[in-house]
C-alpha cells in the first residue's frame, strides 16, 4: 500500500481567490489522480497527473482553473483558481500502485474546501 | 462510456446481521471492480477488487463481493456487521486507458448500523 498525506486538511476561502492543495506519498509512483467529491455526492475525476509531462484533465475540468503540478515521483499540487461557492467540495489525490497483473490506487484523506 | 449504479442510496441494518450492497456497472469490456469504504472525515480505504479468475472476491474487514457478468454486477457482503462498519460505500469500475487508470465511481451507499 501507500501512504499518503493532503495539506492542508482543510480550509475556508473567499471568492476569488486561489488555493494551493498539496499531495505527498511516501514511495516513488508514476501515476497520480486528482478527484472532487462534491457535499454528498461521489468522486470525480479531475486529472491524471504523470511526472514529466502535462497533466491530462477529464472533461469539464480546464487547467486554468485546475493547475496540476508534479515536480517529482512523489509529490503533486493541484490548484483551485478564481473560487467560487460552487468549488466547495471535498479534494482528493490519489496514487496507483501495480500489483503484478493488477493495479490499486490509494487516496490521501481529502482536502475540505469551503469558499464564501 | 462506463457507469456504475448504485441503488440504495442509504442502508439501515442491525448490529450483528447480514449486509448486502448493490452494485451494477456499465462496460464493454471484461470490468475490473472495486469498492472502498469512507468513514465520517476521512479518505477512502480500498476493500476489495476484481481484476479475473475467481468470481467471489475477499477483502479486508471480512468482506466478500460477488462478480456476476450476466447480472453486471458486483455486490459486496458481509455476514455479521458491526458498529464500526457505519460510513459510505463506493463502488467502482476501472478502465485502462494510453498506460493510466481511470476510475468511475457508483454515487455510494450511506450504511447506518444500529445497536
Amino acid at each position: 500500500s501507500a501512504v499518503i498525506s493532503q495539506k492542508p486538511s482543510r480550509d475556508i476561502c473567499q471568492r476569488g481567490t486561489s488555493l494551493t492543495i498539496q499531495c505527498q506519498v511516501d514511495s516513488q509512483v508514476t501515476m497520480m489522480f486528482w478527484y472532487r467529491q462534491q457535499p454528498g455526492q461521489s468522486l470525480t475525476l479531475i486529472a491524471t497527473a504523470n511526472q514529466g509531462s502535462e497533466a491530462t484533465y477529464e472533461s469539464g475540468f480546464v487547467i486554468d482553473k485546475f493547475p496540476i503540478s508534479r515536480p517529482n515521483l512523489t509529490f503533486s499540487t493541484l490548484t483551485v483558481s478564481n473560487m467560487s461557492p460552487e468549488d466547495s467540495s471535498i479534494y482528493l489525490c490519489s496514487v496507483e500502485l501495480l500489483l503484478g497483473d493488477s493495479y490499486e490506487q490509494y487516496f490521501g484523506p481529502g482536502t475540505r474546501l469551503t469558499v464564501t | 462510456a462506463q457507469s456504475v449504479t448504485q441503488p440504495d442510496i442509504h442502508i439501515t441494518v442491525s448490529e450483528g446481521a447480514s449486509l448486502e450492497l448493490r452494485c451494477n456497472y456499465s462496460y464493454g469490456a471484461t470490468p475490473y471492480l472495486f469498492w472502498y469504504v469512507q468513514s465520517p472525515g476521512q479518505g477512502l480505504q480500498l476493500l476489495l477488487k476484481y481484476f479475473s479468475g475467481d468470481t467471489l472476491v475477499q477483502g479486508i474487514k471480512g468482506f466478500e463481493a460477488e462478480f456476476k457478468r450476466s447480472q453486471s454486477s458486483f455486490n459486496l457482503r458481509k455476514p455479521s456487521v458491526h458498529w464500526s462498519d457505519a460510513a459510505e460505500y463506493f463502488c467502482a469500475v476501472g478502465e485502462r486507458m494510453g498506460g493510466s487508470e481511470k476510475l468511475v465511481f457508483g454515487k455510494g451507499t450511506k450504511l447506518t448500523v444500529n445497536p
